[in-house]
């Protein structure tokens, strides 16, 4: 079974700076989705960004992204000038592609950011 | 806003009791998802359904149960209530197509307590 660990619990960072969340996780498949959803007071759960385990080159999403190294199974988020509004719960997620598990996302335990002004 | 809506906001049970939540998934997508959410954890798949059929399931015991209607919006029941059962529960739906990269749109969630 996968399993996605997020070793920090909380993380802080000054409006403006870098901030960097670490993810990783543990897989036999070869081929596979890597996800980071937001999570904010809301409740709503927002897809931040994605990569798919066949892409060697790094996604990025405006401010946010990725650094995947698919061989020590890492994929760190990294959030560029970060604004107040980023302050959130963060989650790595990965899917599998095998079709008898869906959609079925298995999430890490979250990383909470807050953002001092 | 994702256009995933789900009822109630909140709510109150007793232990034993039984409960419905309810989801509307975005227009146009037709496989939904449900999730468990305890107080400072991530989501734990429930189970997914496709076209009003369970597809998928995680490691949730039979009283989780679920249908999902033509107009593609879903419920999940749960009976027998148990303290463990409170938390945040999560629907996300997906669009067609058939590669599985396409995104899941969540709801914002209901939150269960069971007294």
């Amino acid at each position: 079974a996968q399993t996605v660990t997020q070793s920090q619990p909380e993380m802080s960072v000054q409006e403006a700076e870098t901030v960097t969340l670490s993810c990783t996780y543990d897989t036999s498949e070869s081929d596979y989705y890597l996800f980071w959803y937001k999570q904010p007071p809301s409740r709503q759960m927002i897809l931040v960004i994605r990569q798919e385990a066949y892409k060697q080159q790094n996604a990025t999403e405006n401010r946010f992204s990725v650094n995947f190294q698919k061989a020590a199974k890492s994929f760190s988020l990294k959030i560029s000038d970060s604004q107040l509004g980023d302050a959130a719960m963060y989650f790595c997620a990965y899917r599998t592609l095998r079709a008898e598990y869906g959609n079925k996302l298995v999430f890490g335990a979250g990383t909470i950011l807050r953002v001092k002004s | 806003e994702t256009g995933v809506t789900q009822s109630p906001t909140h709510l109150i049970k007793t232990r034993g009791q039984q409960v419905t939540l309810r989801c509307s998934s975005q227009s146009g997508h037709n496989t939904v998802s449900w999730y468990q959410q305890a107080l400072g954890q991530g989501p734990q798949f429930i189970f997914q359904y496709y076209r009003e059929e369970e597809n998928g399931r995680g490691n949730f015991p039979p009283r989780f149960s679920g249908l999902q209607f033509p107009n593609y919006s879903s419920e999940l029941n749960v009976n027998a209530l148990e303290l463990d059962d409170s938390a945040l529960y999560l629907c996300a739906s997906r669009g067609r197509g058939e590669s599985s990269y396409n995104e899941q749109f969540f709801g914002p969630g209901t939150r269960l307590t069971v007294l």
